[in-house]
């Protein structure tokens, strides 16, 4: 266990729609970083949050946005749904020394 | 830019076998190299890391690595393999320790009984 959560496990929407995302970071970790990981492909980068300001964002359109709150926790948001939204949502944690710790995961099914 | 290239989509191998599963990098300057198991339907959990030092990592489950520079290699190696162990394997490669992660592609471990 990494002590990184997200919330909902699952989830269904469909074409248009809008999600959010929550993640809440290991203890004592300021930094949140998120990816998309498409089936049976790697995770690949979305953004990332460092003590409430986006640090980096990867080849992702204006729709993904996100926000870190100042206990460290963050959301993802996701606007005008596309079915190529469908993916499991990574959130990773790291503190001062970076490594990234990985939580569970949220599976999002778009029709 | 980085680069990460896992070759080996799947690999099977025998319960009690040794295992190599290979990744190479490509990057214009210094990073840092991890590898991670993805278990079915969950999230990704660190191995090992290559932050500097010992060119030999060691890392969770018996698992070891060696970074190569002059090959840009950092293949994952276990000397005997349980049937525990299948999973996705990603190696991923960072410019910096809090840098985002590059992933490769993932190579499919399928332990064999």
């Amino acid at each position: 266990e990494t002590g990184v959560t997200q919330s909902p496990t699952h989830l269904i929407k469909t074409r248009g729609q809008q999600v959010t995302l929550r993640c809440s970071s290991q203890s004592g970790h300021n930094t949140v970083s998120w990816y998309q990981q498409a089936l049976g492909q790697g995770p690949q980068f979305i953004f990332q949050y460092y003590r409430e300001e986006e640090n980096g964002r990867g080849n992702f359109p204006p729709r993904f946005s996100g926000l870190q709150f100042p206990n460290y926790s963050s959301e993802l948001n996701v606007n005008a749904l596309e079915l190529d939204d469908s993916a499991l949502y990574l959130c990773a944690s790291s503190g001062p020394r970076g490594t990234q710790y990985f939580g569970p995961g949220t599976r999002l099914t778009v029709l | 830019a980085q680069s990460v290239t896992q070759l080996d989509s799947q690999v099977p191998v025998f319960e009690e076998a040794p295992v190599e599963l290979r990744c190479n990098y490509s990057s214009s300057v210094s990073v840092y190299l991890f590898w991670y198991v993805q278990y079915p339907n969950q999230g990704l959990q660190l191995l090992l890391k290559y932050l500097s030092g010992s060119t030999l990592v060691k890392g969770i489950n018996g698992f070891e690595a060696e970074f190569n520079k002059s090959q840009t290699s950092f293949h994952l190696r276990k000397p005997s393999v349980h049937i525990s162990d299948t999973a996705e394997y990603f190696c991923a490669v960072s410019r910096g320790a809090t840098n985002k992660l590059i992933f490769g592609t993932g190579t499919l471990l399928a332990v064999q009984p």
